[in-house]
């Protein structure tokens, strides 16, 4: 069965600080990774996915994410942090085998990034 | 495209009323997903929808629960009777394809259940 695992409930950092929100998946077969951002009282927003090709992914807003197949992990990242990246950020993992198009959430972690 | 619309977006009931979600997805998706966010259980896919057919319904929590997809644009997702365990935020989402693009999130559903 496909997992994701936030093992981080809040990050706090110093805006303009670099910022790093940890992810490590477990599926059957090769994973295909997303990164969302939730605002109070907002839906869930897409920020990046790996599907294949390069192990770096750039996303909205300035984000990024290190695919690390040895170590199954996806740590979203962003060099300078700015306040109003404060919110709650989730990862997320399909798999192709099967072909369910089953998209399944980690627990969240909240980032605060304090001026 | 307005994104994926979801009604009521608060909706308070008392124990043992029906209540219905409803959602309406984006035009030309093939997928649809109901999720349910609460603090202690994060976010759980409780159904989702290939073409209008249910394909999994492993995290429908129990037979109170059901959900329609009876055309392309439009869903349901019903509690009956509710019960103050089921107050959440419920998401309904879709995509274009399956398991390599990102879902569309609509701006969720309050319910509580008094």
């Amino acid at each position: 069965a496909q997992s994701v695992a936030q093992p981080e409930d809040q990050v706090n950092v110093a805006e303009g600080n670099p910022l790093t929100v940890k992810c490590t998946y477990s599926v059957s077969g090769n994973p295909y990774l997303f990164w969302y951002v939730q605002y109070p009282n907002r839906g869930l927003q897409f920020l990046l996915k790996y599907i294949t090709g390069d192990n770096l992914v750039k996303g909205s807003y300035g984000f990024e994410a290190e695919f690390n197949k040895s170590q199954t992990s996806f740590h979203l990242k962003k060099p300078s942090a700015l306040v109003s990246d404060s919110a709650l950020y989730f990862c997320a993992v399909s798999a192709p085998s099967g072909n369910t198009g089953k998209l399944i959430f980690g627990q969240g972690t909240t980032l605060q990034v304090k001026p | 495209d307005a994104g994926v619309i979801q009604s009521p977006r608060h909706e308070v009931t008392e124990m043992g009323q029906e209540v219905t979600l409803r959602c309406k997805p984006i035009s030309g998706h093939d997928y649809l997903f109901w999720y349910r966010q609460t603090m202690m259980r994060g976010l759980e896919l409780l159904i989702y929808f290939n073409n209008n057919v249910p394909i999994d319904d492993s995290g429908m929590p129990e037979d109170r629960f059901s959900a329609k997809m009876p055309n392309a644009s439009f869903s349901t997702l019903k509690i009956q009777p509710s019960e103050p365990r089921d107050s959440a935020v419920y998401f309904c989402a879709s995509s274009r394809s399956s398991v390599n693009t990102e879902a569309f999130f609509g701006q969720g559903t309050r319910l509580t259940v008094v």
